[in-house]
């Protein structure tokens, strides 16, 4: 199975500021990965795609990198806000094949931004 | 209207019991999966189903049993309670089985097994 590595389980930072969270993982390399926001109490919320040939995917203040070298994914939120504050989650997936669609997670990296 | 929704949201119950958790997709999706975090908060894949066909199931003891009557269904049997089950447990679904597989999630069951 993958071994997927989130890098801290807490990140602080201050509010305006660039937050950059890391995902590396092992094993195969992935035909996509996805990033997800866990906000306490709730399901997590798909974000971003980004796909093997692809690196580098933009949405607002959002920024993902791919590099299928490094076996590397780094997620950046500009200019920071409070509102930001949640757990950030990578997920790698399978190429497809027998298993098809299978989904592993990271155990997230929880960002506080602060005023 | 809520795109995935379970229920009930609260189990609080004694082990050796049976309990089901229920979940509902209006996104016409094809597939539904059960994912379940625990108190270190991975998130790993239990089951999923494409179209009422069981595709993956991941290990899970045979105390777990899901069932889905219909497409935009999926429900979560436990027998026999035990203590580690006590998790948050998730219904998700995605639009089919060939597509990228961005899932929606529901709120989450939080279970606690005493």
């Amino acid at each position: 199975s993958q071994k997927i590595e989130q890098n801290s389980e807490a990140l602080n930072i201050q509010e305006g500021k660039t937050a950059t969270l890391t995902c590396n993982y092992t094993n195969y390399s992935p035909a996509y990965l996805q990033w997800y926001r866990q906000d306490p109490g709730r399901g997590p919320v798909f974000l971003l795609l980004i796909r093997e040939n692809e690196k580098e995917k933009r949405k607002e203040r959002l920024k993902v990198t791919f590099d299928t070298t490094l076996k590397q994914s780094l997620f950046h939120i500009t200019a920071s806000q409070p509102a930001d504050s949640a757990t950030y989650l990578c997920a790698p997936s399978k190429r497809r094949g027998s298993t098809l669609g299978r989904l592993y997670f990271g155990r997230g990296t929880q960002l506080t931004v602060w005023p | 209207d809520t795109a995935v929704s379970q229920t009930p949201k609260y189990l609080v119950t004694q082990m050796g019991n049976d309990k089901s958790i229920k979940c509902e997709q209006n996104l016409g999706h094809d597939t539904m999966y059960w994912y379940k975090q625990d108190s270190k908060k991975f998130l790993k894949i239990m089951f999923s189903y494409n179209n009422k066909e069981l595709i993956i199931n991941e290990t899970v003891p045979n105390r777990f049993s899901p069932k889905s009557p219909d497409k935009a269904h999926l429900n979560l049997h436990i027998n026999s309670l035990e203590l580690g089950d006590s998790a948050v447990y998730f219904c998700a679904s995605s639009q089919d089985w060939g597509s990228t597989g961005e899932l929606f999630f529901g709120e989450g069951s939080r279970l606690t097994v005493l």
